[in-house]
C-alpha cells in the first residue's frame, strides 16, 4: 500500500502570491487533512475534508483554501502569501467508516519559504 | 481537545527504556490517547493509541492510569533511530476528530 505523498517538497513564493500545495491519499483513505509546523512548534490543524466537503477547521483565515477530489487526493491552497506563513506543511489522511475514524498517516510535508 | 503536558526534553542511553511521560488531567470519556513521533524534517509517524487498557504493539507499550489523567510512553530498548519529537495527544475517534499537537518531548538516545 502507498503511503501519502505530497508535492512540491521544497517552495520559494513572494511575499503577496499564491500557492497550491497537492496531496495523494494512502490507498484505502476518504479522508484528508493539512496542518502548517512553523519551525520549533507541533503541527496546528487548518482543516480537513471529508467527502469532498470541509469537515472542521482551525482558526486559520479565510486565504487558507482547500479541495478534496473523488480520488481523494487533495490541495491545499494559500492566498496572499504573507511572510509568517513560512512554515512545513503537512498532509494527512484517514479512513473514516461509520463514525470512526480509523487514524492517521502523515506525509512528509511542503517546506514553503516565503520571501 | 484535552490538553496535554509533556518534559520538553529527555535524554536515554542506547539499549535502555525510554518512558516518555504526558499529562491529559482534562480528558473525557471518549477521548483517546494517542502518541505520535516525528524524526527532523519529516512528518509526524503513528505510534501507538489506546483509551483507557495498557496497550503494546512492535514499536512501544503504552500505560494509561487507572484515572486516566496521565499516561506513559514506553520504548523498551532505545536505538539511536528513536531520536525525535514525541507528541502525547488526546482525541476522539469521531469522523470529525483531529490531531492537536504540543510542543512535545525532544528524546535524544546516546550512545
Amino acid at each position: 500500500e502507498t503511503g501519502v505523498t505530497q508535492s512540491p517538497t521544497h517552495l520559494i513564493k513572494t511575499r503577496g502570491q499564491q500557492v497550491t500545495l497537492r496531496c495523494s491519499s494512502q490507498s484505502g483513505h476518504n479522508t484528508v487533512s493539512w496542518y502548517q509546523q512553523a519551525l520549533g512548534q507541533g503541527p496546528q490543524f487548518i482543516f480537513q475534508y471529508y467527502r469532498e466537503e470541509e469537515n472542521g477547521r482551525g482558526n486559520f483565515p479565510p486565504r487558507f483554501s482547500g479541495l478534496q477530489f473523488p480520488n481523494y487526493s487533495s490541495e491545499l491552497n494559500v492566498n496572499a502569501l504573507e511572510l509568517d506563513d513560512s512554515a512545513l506543511y503537512l498532509c494527512a489522511s484517514s479512513l473514516v467508516f461509520g463514525q470512526y475514524n480509523y487514524g492517521y498517516t502523515f506525509g512528509s510535508g511542503t517546506r514553503l519559504t516565503v520571501v | 481537545d484535552a490538553k496535554t503536558t509533556q518534559p520538553p526534553s529527555m535524554d536515554c542511553a542506547e539499549g535502555r527504556a525510554a518512558n516518555l511521560p504526558c499529562n491529559h488531567s482534562t480528558i473525557s470519556g471518549n477521548e483517546y490517547v494517542y502518541w505520535y513521533r516525528q524524526i527532523h524534517s519529516q512528518g509526524p509517524q503513528y505510534i501507538i493509541h489506546g483509551l483507557k487498557n495498557n496497550e503494546t504493539n512492535e514499536m512501544a507499550s503504552l500505560i494509561i492510569t487507572e484515572d486516566r489523567k496521565s499516561s506513559t510512553l514506553i520504548l523498551p530498548h532505545a536505538t539511536l533511530r528513536d531520536t525525535a519529537v514525541y507528541y502525547c495527544i488526546v482525541s476522539d475517534t469521531g469522523t470529525a476528530s483531529k490531531l492537536t499537537f504540543g510542543t512535545g518531548t525532544r528524546l535524544q538516545v546516546t550512545l
